[in-house]
């Protein structure tokens, strides 16, 4: 069975500018998480989705984080101006029952 | 408020020595809990999970764990490490009635001498 892709694998942009992040999760899964982990930290949650809906987005900087779940598949996180500080990697997690983690998206915000 | 400490930031072992990484938890309720298993530049790889039943479980690549309530721990043991197991280990607490929603520990980075 294929895994939680993601796209791309690594982007490195300036500060102020934006970047979106693409995920697929396993097919049948409605559940769907973008996760933040900052170097040495573990990772934390940023919102999730069941099906097209939010369930959580507590933790999601909303002044400048946006994430959506057209059809509720296929998944996107955008910054919108990213900070120094946004420099992570943006792990997707799709589930059904068992969280499965994407391979992430690295950012580096120079 | 749920919340996970691994107290080891870095442990060092040579290959066929066993291995044990803290992991102590605090919720209010029984917990889900969780290690995962992370090499450089993949994602996250469960290892195993405790959900309720035998206090020792089993997981993938001869590791184990024990839930101990009493001490709010999780710790995660293998008899004899090979070199292949140098990696960073998460632990994590799940929600009531669900697995989801995990809140992680800061990691443990392993690194195997041979």
């Amino acid at each position: 069975e294929a895994g939680v892709a993601q796209s791309p694998r690594y982007k490195i942009i300036e500060k102020r500018q934006s970047v979106a992040f693409w995920c697929n999760p396993i097919s049948g899964h409605a559940t769907l998480y973008w996760y933040q982990q900052i170097l040495g930290q573990g990772p934390k949650l940023l919102i999730q989705f069941q099906n097209n809906g939010v369930v959580d987005d507590s933790q999601l900087p909303k002044d400048r984080f946006s994430a959506e779940r057209l059809k509720g598949v296929d998944s996107t996180l955008k910054i919108q101006p990213a900070k120094l500080e946004d420099s992570a990697v943006y792990l997707c997690a799709s589930s059904f029952g068992e969280l499965f983690f994407g391979e992430g998206s690295r950012l580096t915000v120079l | 408020a749920q919340s996970v400490t691994q107290p080891d930031i870095h442990i060092t072992v040579s290959e066929g020595a066993s291995l044990e990484l803290r992991c102590n938890y605090s919720y209010g309720a029984t917990p889900y809990l969780f290690w995962y298993v992370q090499s450089p530049g993949q994602g996250l790889q469960l290892l195993l999970k405790y959900f309720s039943g035998d206090t020792l479980v089993q997981g993938i690549k001869g590791f184990e764990a024990e839930f101990k309530r009493s001490q709010s721990s999780f710790n995660l043991r293998k008899p004899s490490v090979h070199w292949s197991d140098a990696a960073e280990y998460f632990c994590a607490v799940g929600g009531t009635g669900t697995a989801s929603k995990l809140t992680f520990g800061t990691g443990t980075r392993l690194q195997v001498t041979l």
